[in-house]
């Protein structure tokens, strides 16, 4: 088993510019969710899904997309840069049962200018 | 007020020391994780706990439900485990609520 795949890991951006994050998972998990992080502020949740078709917002969703159209896929879109989108970007998946581990990809890096 | 509060938020020892990491946090919960990021990596569970206390080698992980504490010791510590621990609830069905992060540093 991958776990979570996610791409790249490094990106540059400049103001305005789109671009998607991709996140794939190999373990039929019903949960995947995407986080930022940022110095001091811990992960936060910007956006998230508990099956195929179904995706919700979280905490920081705006300038950001999401679809599932798959169980194993949840792309993140960000749609018009900007700088206050730079961090570093993690995708998660777990199971739906409440109890269970996370599994998150490698991180993305992105610096929007 | 955060949901989760971890303590402290920076600590640095020698090698061989033994360490504690400390998460309160305020909500109900479900199970409570422990996860490890290196700098500039990914973030990787450690633990998922919901009751009583775990043990990998030389991590050990204890929660207290009723008084919604939960602590992250390291025996025999080493630079290798200089990295940033993460304290995370799972609140509900799914929905991951984070620590701030303990960055720690093992000098040799």
């Amino acid at each position: 088993n991958a776990g979570v795949t996610q791409t790249p890991k490094f990106q540059v951006l400049k103001t305005g510019q789109s671009m998607t994050l991709q996140c794939a998972q190999d373990m039929n998990h019903e949960y995947m969710s995407w986080y930022r992080q940022d110095p001091g502020m811990g992960l936060r949740l910007i956006h998230y899904s508990v099956g195929a078709g179904i995706t919700d917002q979280g905490e920081v969703p705006n300038g950001y997309n999401v679809s599932r159209s798959t169980t194993e896929d949840f792309p993140l879109r960000l749609l018009s840069a900007a700088p206050s989108q730079t961090s570093v970007y993690f995708c998660a998946s777990t199971e739906w049962t409440g109890n269970t581990e996370a599994f998150f990809g490698q991180g993305t890096r992105l610096t929007v200018v | 007020k955060n949901e989760v509060e971890q303590s402290p938020q920076n600590l640095t020892a020698q090698e061989g020391e033994f360490i504690t990491i400390n998460c309160s946090y305020s909500v109900g919960i479900s199970a409570l994780h422990w996860l490890q990021q290196h700098p500039g990596g990914g973030i990787v569970s450690l633990f998922m706990l919901s009751s009583g206390k775990k043990k990998h080698g030389r991590l050990i992980a204890t929660i207290n439900i009723q008084e919604k504490h939960s602590s992250l010791h390291i025996t025999a510590s080493h630079p290798r485990d200089s990295a940033v621990y993460i304290c995370a609830v799972t609140q509900g069905a799914q929905k991951l609520v984070f620590g701030q992060g303990t960055r720690l540093t093992i000098n040799p």
